[in-house]
């Protein structure tokens, strides 16, 4: 069965205060690694997808990163207005399975 | 581009009483998901169609809940009789391409359940 773990459960920082958080993976045959950010009283948005360990992408103060075993999401200098759920999911051949999300507060 | 919407957004039921929910995907995306998000949890899958034929429904309880998406496009979930352990918010997801772990979700704003 697959399986999607994140730490911490939920993260407190300071602005300005970077950080990572960390998903990892038990996925049969993973199609694709996605990072969904959600917040409160609204469905998941998509930010990232990774394919292959080694990959990395970024958008603005958001960096995701992917090995064989775990993928990380780095949030350098993070501001108020990044204060959200940040939800990984593992793609298998046809189904998206989500982890619990780690619950991220910016404080200003 | 509409997103996909939902209704109604919020219900408060009775136990043992009957709900349905409604999805309307983005135009032209064959595959539909149902999603269940328990507070404090993730989204858990419920149901996936692949235009109007039903991919996945291993982790629906079938006993109570019922989905169909005649036609292809919007699709209905139903809870009949719910339980307090429904309360959830339930997610509609779609995806523009065919069934794969690789497709991008666009997802609704939910429909929150309270079961009393």
């Amino acid at each position: 069965e697959d399986q999607v773990t994140q730490s911490p459960e939920a993260l407190r920082l300071q602005e300005g205060e970077s950080s990572s958080l960390n998903c990892s993976y038990t996925v049969s045959g993973l199609r694709g690694l996605f990072w969904y950010r959600q917040d409160p009283g609204k469905g998941p948005e998509f930010l990232f997808t990774l394919y292959s360990a080694g990959e990395e992408k970024e958008k603005e103060r958001l960096k995701a990163t992917l090995t064989k075993k775990e993928s990380f999401l780095h949030i350098t200098a993070p501001k108020p207005e990044d204060s959200a759920t940040y939800l990984c999911g593992g793609g298998s051949n046809y189904k998206l399975t989500f982890g619990k999300g780690t619950l991220l507060t910016v404080n200003p | 581009e509409a997103g996909v919407a939902q209704s109604p957004r919020y219900k408060i039921i009775e136990k043992r009483q009957s709900v349905a929910f409604w999805c309307n995907p983005i135009s032209g995306h064959a595959t539909l998901y149902w999603y269940q998000q328990i507070l404090g949890q993730g989204p858990k899958l419920l149901i996936q169609f692949q235009n109007n034929g039903v991919v996945d429904d291993s982790q629906l309880p079938k006993d109570r809940f019922s989905a169909e998406r005649l036609k292809g496009v919007d699709s209905t979930l139903k809870i009949q009789p719910a339980k307090l352990e429904d309360s959830a918010v339930y997610l509609c997801a779609s995806s523009l391409n065919q069934i794969s772990g690789a497709n991008v979700l666009t997802f609704g704003a939910g429909s929150r359940l309270t079961v009393l």
